[in-house]
Formats: C-alpha cells, sequence, structure tokens
C-alpha cells in the first residue's frame, strides 16, 4: 500500500516562474492538506480539499498560490511568480476522515 | 503566546536512555492530541494518536495527555541512535480538520 507520494522531490525556479507541485494521497483517502515548513518553524497549514471541492484555504496567502484536487489525478499546488520567500518545504498529507494524517515526503523549492 | 510550545532542543541522551519530550498547549478545547517523528528531509511521520486525557502505549513509545494542566509528553523507552529525529507534537479540535502543530523537539541519541 503505497503511502503519500509528491513530486518533484525538488524543484528550483528563477524568481518570476511558476512552481507546481503534485500529491498523490494514500489509496482510500479523500482529504488532502497541504503544509509548509520553514527552518527552523513549525508546519503551517495552508490549504484543505477533497475531491473537486476547496474545504479550506484559510492559510493560504491570497495572491500568487493556488490548490485544485481534480477528479482524476493528483491535487496541485501552485505557485505563480515565485519569489525568494516562497522558499520552502512543502508538505501533503492525506486521511480517510478527519483525524490522522499521513504525510508525503515533500517538495523542497529552492526559488533563486 | 503560542498556542503550542515545544522547545527545540536539542536533546541529547545516551543510547538506552528514556527520553521525555513534552509539549504544552493554551486551547482548552484541543481535544485530539498527536506525535510526529521527523527526520532529516523526509516528511512527518505519524507515531502516536490520543483521545482526551490519559495514556497509550504502543512499544517503545507512551503518549500522556494531562487535560487539566494543557500538558502532553511522549515517552520513549530503550532509546536508540535510529530515534535521532525531530518530534512534533500536534493537536486539534474536536471535529477540526486542521491540527496545530508545535515547533519540533530536536533529539539526539549518542551510542
Amino acid at each position: 500500500n503505497a503511502g503519500v507520494m509528491q513530486n518533484p522531490r525538488h524543484l528550483v525556479r528563477r524568481r518570476g516562474q511558476e512552481a507546481r507541485l503534485r500529491c498523490s494521497p494514500m489509496k482510500g483517502h479523500s482529504h488532502v492538506y497541504w503544509y509548509r515548513q520553514l527552518p527552523e518553524e513549525g508546519l503551517k497549514f495552508m490549504v484543505y480539499l477533497q475531491k473537486e471541492n476547496i474545504i479550506d484555504e484559510s492559510g493560504m496567502p491570497k495572491e500568487r498560490f493556488s490548490a485544485e484536487f481534480p477528479k482524476e489525478g493528483p491535487s496541485i499546488l501552485r505557485i505563480q511568480q515565485v519569489v525568494r520567500g516562497d522558499s520552502a518545504a512543502y508538505f501533503c498529507a492525506s486521511s480517510p476522515m478527519l483525524g490522522e494524517q499521513y504525510f508525503g515526503p515533500g517538495t523542497r523549492l529552492t526559488v533563486t | 503566546q503560542k498556542e503550542v510550545e515545544q522547545d527545540p532542543g536539542p536533546l541529547s541522551v545516551p543510547e538506552g536512555a528514556i527520553v521525555s519530550l513534552n509539549c504544552t498547549y493554551s486551547n482548552s478545547a484541543f481535544q485530539y492530541f498527536m506525535w510526529y517523528r521527523q527526520y532529516s528531509r523526509k516528511g512527518p511521520e505519524l507515531l502516536m494518536y490520543t483521545y482526551s486525557s490519559g495514556n497509550k502505549e504502543d512499544g517503545r513509545f507512551t503518549a500522556q495527555v494531562d487535560k487539566s494542566s494543557k500538558y502532553i509528553s511522549l515517552f520513549i523507552r530503550d532509546s536508540q541512535p535510529s530515534d535521532s529525529a525531530t518530534y512534533l507534537c500536534a493537536m486539534s479540535e474536536g471535529g477540526s480538520y486542521i491540527p496545530t502543530f508545535g515547533r519540533g523537539t530536536s533529539l539526539i541519541v549518542h551510542p
């Protein structure tokens, strides 16, 4: 039973480019969450999605960031016009219902 | 004051020691409590998941919740060098899907 999959594992983008991060939840999980982790800081919630619905995006910056979880395919976190401050580890988690969340290995985004 | 406080460490112990990791919190509505282990440059791994007060044991790990003191602990018995990692506490309100995480405590178990 494969765990949560994220790709790419490492992503380098120049300032102003777009970053697309993908997450495939565990089999049978219909809830997906995105978090950002900066050095010396805890995990910060960004957005919670179910299939074709954004349930809560209260932790997501209002501009440049968007997320989707289509009926088919992985969840995608998109960052447009990246800036150096977007450099961080982005983690996706999934759960079958409210409660226990299982994390993927993360995507480390570096903006040069 | 942050909602969840966790000493970042590092906490350095010899192999075989009993390790105690702790978090305090201020939100009395928290009902679900979790501990995650995160190895360097990896994703967090769920270790323990408890509801309300009391103890829960799983192998060498024991999670303890004291809601009256707003204090949770994770004990690791017979610690091993492979336990060296960052341990994150997390907690959420009943019916909430968004846990609040502590900063994490870095644990080093030396042979």
